[in-house]
């Protein structure tokens, strides 16, 4: 069965530092999402991405985080200068199409945290 | 207006109960409203989801009972079983032009014991 896969499935980083979050989603998929879940509560959205654009992106995203799809198979989250609170799950999604009925498939997450 | 409340935040069932999870939303541009699953260390997985122009539906122990006038929902688990325990989070859908963007619950973690 297709999957979403995000690597590393543990980063620990120094306050700072740049990240990159990497996933590769499913490779018919067309939109592709980022999500976070701080550990606890619930999981917030991030970012949409069609079309090698964001297109819909939350108050969360600001100018410390960008997207990427640098090749035809990844989707990158990078977090230019990591914050104690960036500590979270970050999760990718991707979607087959914009719609109703159109299911999200997740990432198992990738566990960022921030010392 | 974006909020998904959900309730309770946590839940203890014993097996072959009824495990029953709330939700409500106020923003009624919100179009779908899937349940998502999730164990620990896993990404959440879609369970069941409904359409805003169905009251209930049904795939096998799992129900969404969806009232739009009173902007609620819920899912219902039937015969709730310990392979069930988990966090279920409920969300809402919106088409953004872009894509479909989710706005999810705070969670209920559904313990079910023997």
């Amino acid at each position: 069965e297709p999957e979403v896969t995000q690597t590393p499935s543990h980063q620990v980083t120094q306050m700072g530092q740049e990240v990159i979050l990497r996933c590769v989603p499913i490779s018919n998929h067309l939109y592709f999402y980022w999500y976070r879940q701080i550990l606890g509560q619930k999981v917030e959205f991030l970012v949409s991405f069609y079309n090698n654009e964001i297109s819909e992106k939350s108050e969360i995203f600001d100018d410390q985080f960008s997207v990427e799809r640098p090749d035809g198979s990844n989707f990158t989250l990078k977090i230019r200068s990591t914050k104690l609170e960036d500590s979270a799950m970050y999760f990718c999604a991707s979607t087959p199409a914009e719609g109703l009925n159109t299911e999200a498939f997740f990432g198992q997450g990738t566990r960022l945290t921030v010392v | 207006q974006q909020q998904v409340k959900q309730s309770p935040q946590s839940l203890i069932v014993q097996k072959g109960g009824i495990s029953i999870i709330n939700c409500a939303y106020e923003n009624t541009a919100f179009d779908y409203f899937p349940w998502y699953q999730q164990f620990p260390g896993k990404g959440p997985a879609l369970l069941i989801a409904i359409r805003p122009d169905v009251s209930e539906k049904k795939e096998g122990r799992f129900t969404i009972s969806f009232n739009k006038s009173a902007k609620q929902f819920s899912l219902h688990i039937m015969d709730s079983q310990p392979g069930d325990s988990a966090t279920y989070f409920c969300a809402a859908q919106i088409l953004t032009g872009g894509g479909n963007k989710l706005t999810f619950g705070t969670g209920t973690q559904l313990k079910v014991e023997l």
